[in-house]
């Protein structure tokens, strides 16, 4: 099984649109939780950090569930320059990240 | 913020010579550097742990005398690509942790190698 896992996608949704990811992780002993965002040919770049109470950047929220070991992003109020893909990174107690293989979105004029 | 500067950004060479990629923390000192590969699209697959001032740990599969590492300092590792195949082409990413809980990772621009 794998660390982490990710709907792969694609979701092409348009803009304005009200979108949600979900990532589950299989070690309950999982420390930080982490969702990144990867433009075609870049390098991944941090998008928020994911806490347990929840939390929010604009139009992003974060929120992380233990108990079923998953994690979500809803981006709200869709833009085209959201279009990339989001990645899972969950961060284990000896220091390890272990990455989701990433959700693709592309937001439609 | 933590910087992570990589070095070359892409470099196309000729099968069966070697490519160094450089991998430098430019505001804090990283005893820990990871090393990904990435194929197109597909996710990041984890390489090695470069470790500072001792050897790196290879992730099953990886080649430990293809893929060479060295992290002689608190702010630089290096990966060498040696005798290089067209297979071997793919992008290469580095990054580094500072450590506190919350920071994650923080990645290198990414050096596209192609092997021709």
């Amino acid at each position: 099984r794998k660390e982490v896992e990710q709907d792969p996608g694609p979701f092409n949704v348009p803009e304005g649109a009200t979108v949600a990811f979900n990532c589950t992780y299989s070690n309950s002993a999982s420390q930080s939780f982490f969702w990144y965002r990867q433009d075609c040919r870049k390098e991944p770049k941090l998008l928020m950090s994911v806490y347990s109470s929840g939390n929010e950047d604009g139009r992003f929220t974060a929120q992380l569930n233990r108990a079923s070991q998953y994690i979500s992003l809803l981006i709200r109020d869709s833009k085209l320059s959201d279009s990339a893909t989001y990645l899972c990174v969950v961060k284990s107690r000896g220091n390890q990240f272990y990455f989701g293989t990433g959700t693709s979105l592309t937001v439609i004029p | 913020g933590a910087v992570v500067s990589q070095h070359p950004s892409r470099v196309i060479c000729k099968s069966g010579t070697s490519v160094k990629i450089e991998c430098r923390s430019l505001d804090f000192q990283a005893t820990t550097m990871f090393w990904y590969r990435q194929f197109p699209k597909q996710s990041l697959m984890l390489m090695a742990t470069s470790n500072e001032g001792s050897k790196a740990t290879y992730e099953q599969g990886v080649e430990k005398d293809k893929f060479l590492i060295n992290h002689a300092s608190l702010t630089l590792s290096t990966l060498t690509v040696t005798s290089a195949h067209p297979e071997d082409s793919s992008f290469y990413i580095c990054s580094a942790s500072q450590g506190a809980q919350d920071y994650g990772y923080t990645f290198g621009s990414g050096t596209r190698l192609t092997v021709v």
